[in-house]
């Protein structure tokens, strides 16, 4: 079956720092790739998506490139701000009844 | 972008009573509606696939008869936990995939949080 593994937090950067969160996946055939935000309290909101191999997804200074070669959609974004910390999941959603599978949720925690 | 609600969005209710928690489309029809269950600290486990006018599916291990879900229309579904016990206890996130747009996306609504004393 579909599964996705990103890395375990909590991750805990300095204000401005370099952010990867990394992700990687196992599915038959073409997934769709996805990274969702989950702000403390609140549903998940979709960040970015991918829907074919070397697609980029990018959003509010995040982004993520499809690699099929490696299976992976590591999420990065340059200079990350207090605003950023929450939980960040990655996801695929493939097969006939379309169903989304997620990871276990990377937390981030960004200090001033 | 499309927006999908949740009502409540917090409940507390006894052991034993059974409580409805609604998810709506606001601006946009949804054929297809997934209901999810997230633990603390934990990623979120589809319950099932709610299609409108037909039966739910439920994924394995989750009990149809336990956690009652309707989709009456277009813009709503209910998932009803009936007979509600401790364990119950969790947060409930829905979503729906809007039937005219790109089939990949999903929106989620704010989830519900149960508490069942």
């Amino acid at each position: 079956g579909n599964s996705v593994t990103q890395m375990e937090g909590p991750v805990t950067l300095s204000e401005e720092a370099f952010l990867t969160i990394n992700c990687t996946y196992t599915a038959t055939g073409y997934p769709s790739l996805f990274w969702y935000v989950q702000y403390p309290g609140e549903g998940l909101q979709l960040l970015l998506k991918a829907t074919k191999a070397d697609d980029k997804g990018s959003n509010k200074g995040f982004e993520a490139t499809y690699r099929k070669e490696t299976t992976s959609f590591h999420l990065e974004k340059g200079s990350v701000q207090v605003s950023d910390s929450a939980v960040y999941f990655c996801a695929l959603m493939g097969g006939g009844y379309q169903k989304v599978t997620f990871g276990t949720g990377t937390k981030l925690q960004v200090i001033p | 972008g499309a927006v999908v609600s949740q009502h409540p969005s917090r409940v507390i209710c006894k052991s034993g009573t059974s409580v409805k928690i609604e998810c709506r489309s606001l601006d946009f029809q949804a054929t297809t509606m997934f209901w999810y269950r997230q633990f603390p600290k934990q990623s979120l486990m589809l319950m099932a696939t709610s299609n409108e006018g037909s039966k739910a599916t439920y994924e394995q291990g989750v009990e149809k008869d336990k956690f009652l879900i309707n989709h009456a229309s277009l813009t709503l579904s209910t998932l009803t936990v009936t007979s509600a016990h401790p364990e119950d206890s969790s947060f409930y996130i829905c979503s729906a995939r809007e039937s005219s747009g790109a089939q990949e996306t999903q929106y989620f609504g704010p989830g519900t949080r149960l508490l069942v004393l």
